[in-house]
């Protein structure tokens, strides 16, 4: 299995900063990873794929990068919508999907 | 608009098999080439992938799961299943259906999610 480790756990920010989220693979993933944000007693909602991409709907203000086994997630002038938790998920093989433990970016 | 919807009890005793359905409405699955998953999440812990299926009914699991898990596809009733055997209080958690639209890998879309706790 391939491990995803996040860091950090928590995050603590205020409207308007920047953040960024780590993610490191335990072996190569290529650009093979997702990011979501997941708000309490809600379903995960996809906010990037193939590492750096965009999905539909997502504001440009989050932003994705890396490549390998190192990763970020990056969040411009946060907004209240934004506190939530992020998880990311490797996608290298789908013999063996598995997500990080999670951030949770809170005020 | 393509929506899922899990079902399934919301209690199930240890040693018995947990299963669950995923509803799919606002698209036939039959005339679909995605994939679709089942991902789960524990009280206050991270998601884990459970497994998934394939719109050619290849099947994938977690090998964590030692071969508990059972993934199909009715596309009669338009749904797809989870069952998962021997459940301990370890299988307690938020249980998710969703769908891979790219067949990477990823999950683009997500049912509400179905509690289930396991106990006597």
């Amino acid at each position: 299995d391939i491990q995803m480790t996040q860091s950090p756990s928590t995050l603590s920010a205020s409207v308007g900063d920047t953040v960024t989220i780590t993610c490191r693979a335990s072996q190569s993933i290529s650009s093979w990873l997702a990011w979501y944000q997941q708000k309490p007693g809600k379903a995960p909602r996809l906010l990037i794929y193939k590492t750096s991409n965009l999905e539909t709907g997502v504001p440009s203000r989050f932003s994705g990068y890396g490549s390998g086994t190192e990763f970020t997630l990056t969040i411009a002038k946060l907004q209240p919508d934004d506190f939530a938790t992020y998880y990311c998920q490797q996608y290298n093989s789908y013999v063996g999907l598995t997500f990080g433990g999670g951030t949770k970016v809170q005020i | 608009r393509l929506q899922l919807q899990e079902s399934g009890p919301a209690l199930v005793k240890p040693s018995e098999t947990l299963s669950l359905i995923c509803d799919v409405s606002g698209a036939s699955l039959s005339g679909t080439s995605y994939y679709w998953g089942w991902i789960r999440q524990a009280p206050g812990k991270g998601l884990e992938w459970i497994g998934g299926i394939s719109y050619s009914w290849t099947t994938y699991d977690n090998p964590s799961l030692k071969s508990r898990v059972t993934i199909s596809l009715d596309t009669s009733k338009n749904q797809f299943s989870l069952r998962l055997s021997s459940v301990t209080a370890a299988d307690t958690a938020v249980y998710f259906c969703a769908r891979d639209g790219s067949n990477f890998g990823y999950f683009d879309l997500w049912g509400p999610g179905a509690p289930v706790t396991v106990s006597s």
